[in-house]
């Protein structure tokens, strides 16, 4: 079963306004990281989050991670046409030991932004 | 080269032929990774390499599917006996090492099978 699960599935708002993106996972995590993807494109990595940490941010990009809820977010500020594409959220599994170097990823969330 | 290579970009193939998938990493990357994406999905698990450990080869779907990664550099996903529900989008990724390093995406070969 995938580790991942973005919320919303989609999100359309308008330029100029700011987009929230929320994961949850399921186990223990050394890290969480944020991909987007263009369509017809491969995944393009945003930004990585330790565990350790709580809050990060990288440009327009602010991304918060709970590991007591087993949560993230991912927050565009002042958006643009440009920033449409799917977002996804994808874990490591700090717990599986064979299994570690494998990132598990969510269905993502489709964000559409209208100019 | 400058980034993650994969070819063909398409391929369409009838029901029951062999196909091979190449993945041409970034060059000094040690992990390699292939995913599956079908339409509107996320990204399926079927293998990684890390340098000269044995593959975790624990997302392969079935036995048709297989792959080898020569020389710690070029990879090949082979399927055989191909199947309708083959048909998806198939990504690898490479990245400097395992764990806390991002990876870096090809565009794809996006399978058909007919």
């Amino acid at each position: 079963s995938q580790q991942g699960e973005e919320d919303p599935q989609a999100l359309s708002i308008q330029e100029g306004e700011n987009a929230t993106m929320n994961c949850s996972y399921k186990t223990s995590i050394n890290n969480l990281q944020w991909y987007r993807q263009n369509s017809g494109r491969g995944l393009v990595h945003l930004i990585l989050i330790r565990s350790n940490e709580r809050e990060k941010h990288s440009g327009r990009l602010r991304v918060t991670l709970d590991t007591s809820k087993k949560s993230s977010s991912l927050l565009i500020t002042a958006s643009r046409a440009a920033d449409t594409a799917s977002y996804f959220c994808a874990t490591d599994a700090s717990d599986r030991g064979s299994t570690l170097g494998r990132l598990y990823f969510g269905r993502g969330t489709q964000l559409t932004v209208w100019p | 080269g400058a980034g993650v290579s994969q070819s063909p970009s398409n391929k369409v193939t009838e029901k029951g032929k062999d196909v091979e998938l190449r993945c041409d990493p970034i060059s000094g990357h040690t992990a390699l990774y292939w995913y599956r994406q079908s339409l509107g999905q996320g990204l399926e698990f079927l293998i990684y390499f890390q340098g000269n450990s044995a593959p975790d080869k624990s997302g392969l779907p079935s036995d048709r599917f297989s792959a080898e990664r020569t020389g710690g550099s070029v990879s090949t996903l082979t399927i055989q006996r191909t199947q309708q529900e083959d048909s998806a989008v198939y990504l690898c990724a490479s990245s400097l090492i395992q764990g806390n390093s991002p990876l870096h995406f090809g565009n794809g070969t996006r399978l058909t099978v007919t």
